[in-house]
């Protein structure tokens, strides 16, 4: 069975850094693009970030690109996301999902559980 | 950047059909995806590539996409399906992906 494990969130200050991990097992992990999801409280799924199954290709959306890098281990099975100048509009669930190929996502066929981001003072 | 709207809710009755949209520019042109999201789960795919469905997921979950709309239809409804369910396009040409704002499907 294929899962997805996030951890790293919290609550840090305006301004302030995180770094997520996304552990996965059940699957050949490099052979899959993975990407970051994230759901701000009572609102809806805006997509962050993605990384090919290499590590070569990522892409990020307008909203977060030049404060976030995401990256890949895959000697161990893990993705991750390193959160810069964060702001309050960034507190959200974020989920790593898990795409159907090595170098796009057309769509997400597993997902993790999801780890809260609070950006608060 | 490209945009996808649907609309907040939808209401049906158990046994019917429910239909809910997907709107934007040739969206035609481009894969949609479908998730259903309980409260306090994980989104679920439940189609891929405009029409088709994931192992295990019921038949009675169907998609359609054509012009500028995309579609799910839940044939014979359950009180099980009530749900958000999000659209999401992948642009082939950026490489980008978009969710759509998501609507609540009601069951009463």
């Amino acid at each position: 069975e294929v899962q997805l494990l996030e951890s790293g969130g919290g609550l840090v200050q305006p301004g302030g850094s995180l770094r997520l991990s996304c552990a996965a097992s059940g699957l050949a992990f490099s052979s899959y693009a993975i990407s970051w999801v994230r759901q701000a409280p009572g609102k809806g799924l805006e997509w962050v970030s993605l990384i090919s199954g290499s590590g070569g290709g990522t892409k990020y959306a307008d909203s977060v690109k030049g404060r976030f890098t995401i990256s890949r281990d895959n000697s161990k099975n893990t993705l991750f996301l390193q959160m810069n100048s964060l702001r309050a509009d960034d507190t959200a669930v974020y989920y790593c999902a898990k795409g159907r190929y090595s170098e796009a996502s057309d769509a997400f066929d597993v997902w993790g559980q999801g780890t809260l981001v609070t950006v608060s003072s | 950047s490209f945009e996808v709207t649907q609309p907040p809710s939808v209401s049906v009755s158990p046994g019917q059909t429910a239909s809910i949209t997907c709107s934007g520019d040739e969206l035609g042109h481009n894969y949609v995806s479908w998730y259903q999201q309980k409260p306090r789960q994980s989104p679920l795919l439940v189609i891929y590539q405009d029409d088709t469905r994931p192992s295990g997921i019921p038949e009675r979950f169907s998609g359609s996409n054509s012009g500028s709309t995309a579609t799910l239809t839940i044939s014979g409804t359950q009180a099980l399906d009530e749900a958000t369910y999000y659209c999401q396009v992948w642009d082939s040409s950026t490489a980008l992906v978009v969710f759509g704002g998501g609507t609540r499907l009601t069951v009463l």
